[in-house]
Parts: structure tokens; sequence; C-alpha cells
């Protein structure tokens, strides 16, 4: 199976920062790689799959890049909406996986 | 907007069954592969069973393999997850995603509300 570890676990910032979010596979994954946001009491919300291709409807200030092992997962300046749990997931192959979660919380 | 409806949980004992369904009004419903994910209490995302649109192909957690099948009818537009042996383990809110045209390659971007399954004595 293939292990996905995020890091930070919690992340504290401020509205206007620069966020970043590391997820790392256990194995090459190539770009099959989607991040997803979740608020309490929410279901997820998915918005980035291939690494780095926007979701739809998805704001423009979310990024995603990396390949391989490595990828990040950028907020460009955090607006008070973005304060939420970010997951990675991996779908190069099955199982399918989950990183075990960034909480982004208010400094 | 694609919506998903998911229901079906509830309290049962170790060792009970249940059914979950998720619903899909609106959706091109056997276009696409169908996941269910779940979350336990205070835990991250873990991934369940995903079932092809046809239902040729399906894949299991090892966690649920043997207790859980996943099953869909394209008519109703609806895929349903038979939970069976649960264990408290099992206790989780559980959600239906709809993901890609193949099941290779799968992320999900459409997801359920989540319905909650409390396995307890």
């Amino acid at each position: 199976d293939i292990q996905m570890t995020q890091s930070p676990s919690t992340l504290s910032a401020s509205v206007g920062d620069r966020v970043t979010i590391t997820c790392r596979a256990s194995q090459s994954i190539s770009t099959w790689l989607a991040w997803y946001q979740q608020k309490p009491g929410k279901a997820p919300k998915l918005l980035i799959y291939k690494a780095s291709s926007l979701g739809s409807g998805v704001p423009s200030r979310f990024s995603g890049s990396g390949s391989g092992t490595e990828f990040t997962l950028t907020i460009s300046s955090l607006q008070p909406d973005d304060f939420a749990t970010y997951s990675c997931q991996q779908y190069n192959s099955y199982p399918l996986t989950f990183g075990g979660g960034t909480k982004v919380e208010i400094k | 907007e694609v919506q998903l409806v998911d229901s079906g949980g509830g309290l049962v004992q170790p060792g009970g069954s249940l059914r979950l369904s998720c619903a899909a009004p609106g959706l091109t419903f056997n276009n696409y592969v169908m996941t269910w994910v779940r979350q336990a209490p205070g835990k991250g995302l873990e991934w369940v069973s995903t079932l092809t649109s046809n239902s040729a192909g399906s894949y299991y957690a090892d966690s649920v393999k043997g207790r859980f099948t996943i099953s869909r009818d394209n008519s109703k537009n609806t895929l349903y997850l038979q939970m069976n042996s649960l264990r408290a383990e099992d206790t989780a809110i559980y959600y239906c995603a709809k993901g890609t045209m193949a099941a290779s390659h799968n992320y999900m971007d459409v997801w359920g509300k989540g319905t909650t399954v409390t396995v307890s004595s």
C-alpha cells in the first residue's frame, strides 16, 4: 500500500499569509494526487486533482505542485474561509490512500 | 449542480448489518465510478470501496473486505454499501463520492453530506 504523509499536522497562520502544506508518498505516484478541504461537520471538497489542476469553482489562490513522491498545496493569501483541514489523496493505485490531514488554524 | 444524497446510517449492535444508500438525482450516473469513504470520530479520511460504472470491477479496503459489499442500480441512479458483521471500529461518518469515468486514476469530485454509522451495544 502507498503511504501518504502530510506535514505539518497543524499550522497556525493569519489572514493574508502564504501557506504551504506538504504531502509525501511512500513510492512514486506520478501526478496522481488530489487535495481536499474539509470544514467541521461538512463533507470534503475537491480543491486540486492531477497534482496541479484546479477543481471546478476553486479560487485561484489555491495551487498545487509536485510529482513523483513530493507534493505541495499552496494558498497564496489565506482568507477567513480557508481555515479548515486539508488532506491529500493518491489515486495511482488501489487501495486509495489519504494523508492524515493538516489543520489550518487562526494565529 | 450534481448532488449526492447518502442515507441509511444508524445505531447497530456489533455483529449486525446495515445498508447505506446514495442517490444521485440529475447525474448521468452510469458514466461514473462511485466510491465510499469513511471518517471515524476525530480521525482522517479512509477509503472504503470503489465500484466501476458498469459494476464489472469492485475494490475494497482490507479492513472491510469480506464484510462489506458495494453495488449500484444504474436504473435508479443509486449506489449501495451492504455492511455485515459490523464492528465498533466501523463507527464513522460514511460519505459516498462521485469519481471519474475510469476506475484507474479515480479521484472524487463530488461528495454526499455523509451518513453516520454507530456500532455499539
